[in-house]
């Protein structure tokens, strides 16, 4: 099984910061990660695919990069509605591994 | 518009038996692939299992697997998901969740509202 980690696993920000999560796979899965953001009582919600493509309907605020085994996910100019939880996952290969999750908080 | 809707979930004992139930709507759902994953009570995400669009090839997290069945019927756009010798540690909200691909690449969406299911006596 491929492991995912996150980093941090909290994270504390004030509206218009730009933050960065991390997240590494155990082994390379070339460009197979995606990003979800999910809201407390609410489903995920896919944000990236392929490491890089914004979904559709996703802020430009929002941008992620990587391939191999790091990938980052990055929000310029946090807005009061991205204090979420966000997931990497990997595309790759089944199980499907999700990382643990990072919660951003507004500061 | 794309909608998955789950039900059956519910408070059910120790060793007891569930079907989940996705009704898929808004797209052409019998040539997607789908999956379900499951969230724990404040905790993370956790993939479980996953079929083909034509359920010709099947996959279970081991934590699932041998207690677990998913399945399909493309004829009422509709998933399901078995879950027998139900333990406490199954307490989840369950995720249908379609498959999409592009080039290669898979990634989940989109996700339904969830179904809680809670195992306890």
């Amino acid at each position: 099984d491929i492991q995912m980690s996150q980093s941090p696993s909290a994270l504390s920000a004030s509206v218009g910061d730009r933050v960065i999560i991390t997240c590494r796979a155990g082994h390379s899965i070339g460009s197979s990660l995606n990003w979800y953001q999910q809201k407390a009582g609410k489903a995920p919600k896919l944000l990236i695919y392929g490491a890089s493509s914004l979904q559709t309907g996703v802020p430009s605020r929002f941008s992620g990069s990587g391939s191999g085994t790091d990938f980052t996910l990055t929000i310029n100019s946090l807005q009061p509605e991205d204090f979420a939880t966000y997931y990497c996952q990997q595309g790759y290969n089944s199980p499907y591994t999700f990382g643990q999750g990072t919660k951003l908080e507004i500061k | 518009e794309v909608q998955l809707v789950e039900s059956g979930g519910r408070l059910v004992q120790p060793g007891g038996s569930l079907r989940l139930s996705c009704a898929a709507s808004g797209f052409a759902y019998s040539g997607y692939s789908m999956h379900w994953v499951r969230q724990a009570p404040g905790k993370g995400l956790e993939w479980i299992s996953y079929i083909s669009s034509s359920s010709s090839t099947i996959y279970y997290a081991d934590s699932v697997k041998g207690r677990f069945t998913i399945s399909r019927d493309n004829a009422k756009n509709s998933l399901y998901l078995q879950m027998n010798s139900l333990r406490a540690e199954d307490t989840a909200v369950y995720y249908c969740v379609r498959d999409d691909f592009w080039d290669g690449y898979i990634w989940f969406d989109p996700w339904g509202q969830g179904t809680l299911v809670t195992v306890s006596s």
